[in-house]
């Protein structure tokens, strides 16, 4: 079946660069769209963005658009976020799932939690 | 900023029928989709576009949309369907993904 597994330094500093992989397994990753969603402790969900297996289609929340890039190694399966000049408000739970475009979030990682703090 | 509104909270006793609601301007052309998500765990989907069932998902499960407004129906709510639900759609512009800010369901 389809899984996803984050991973990615827990704890960032203040100001730094949020670096997160989420691998792929029971599906290629070709052909799909792919998303990052986060949760801030105790709040709602988030819309990061999602990319297109191609890296050719990319598309991030207008709030995060300045800080965020995402990118997609289908040799590894796997895809990438980064958020850069992190603050402690980016503290949350970062998801990623399969996903985006005109399509729905079926498949979710577990989730991992990311905390900012200088 | 395009927003979708939900109620914060919907309590129903076991075997009645809640109802959460999602309201936004574009949805009357942009399909909307339902998550559950349980205390601890990653959200699952419930509903997509509009009123499908996954597989795996019980037929209590239903969804419907009229006008701005979308709705989430569970028939016969069970204590196991206690968690927070999201519903999510696209913005008019098709630019970018917008969550609802969640229902908490309270069965009991």
């Amino acid at each position: 079946q389809v899984q996803l597994q984050e991973s990615g330094p827990g704890l960032v500093k203040t100001s730094e660069t949020l670096s997160l992989t989420c691998t792929v397994s029971g599906v290629s990753i070709t052909n799909f769209y792919w998303t990052w969603i986060r949760q801030r402790p105790g709040k709602g969900l988030e819309w990061v963005g999602y990319i297109y297996y191609t890296g050719g289609d990319a598309k991030y929340s207008p709030s995060l658009k300045s800080r965020v890039s995402m990118s997609v190694d289908t040799s590894k399966n796997q895809f990438s976020l980064q958020l850069t000049s992190v603050t402690p408000s980016d503290t949350a739970f970062y998801f990623c799932a399969r996903g985006g475009g005109d399509y729905e979030v079926d498949f979710w990682g577990q989730g991992t939690l990311v905390t900012v703090s200088s | 900023s395009y927003e979708l509104t939900q109620p914060p909270s919907v309590s129903v006793s076991p075997g009645q029928t809640a109802k959460i609601t999602c309201s936004g301007e574009a949805l009357p052309k942009k399909h909307v989709f339902w998550y559950q998500q349980r205390s601890g765990r990653a959200p699952a989907l419930v509903i997509y576009e509009d009123t499908k069932r996954p597989s795996g998902i019980p037929e209590r499960f239903s969804g419907s949309s009229s006008g701005t407004m979308a709705a989430l129906t569970i028939t016969g709510a069970q204590v196991d369907d206690e968690a927070d639900y999201f519903c999510y759609s696209i913005d008019p512009s098709g630019d970018s993904w917008v969550f609802g800010g969640g229902t908490k369901l309270t069965v009991l």
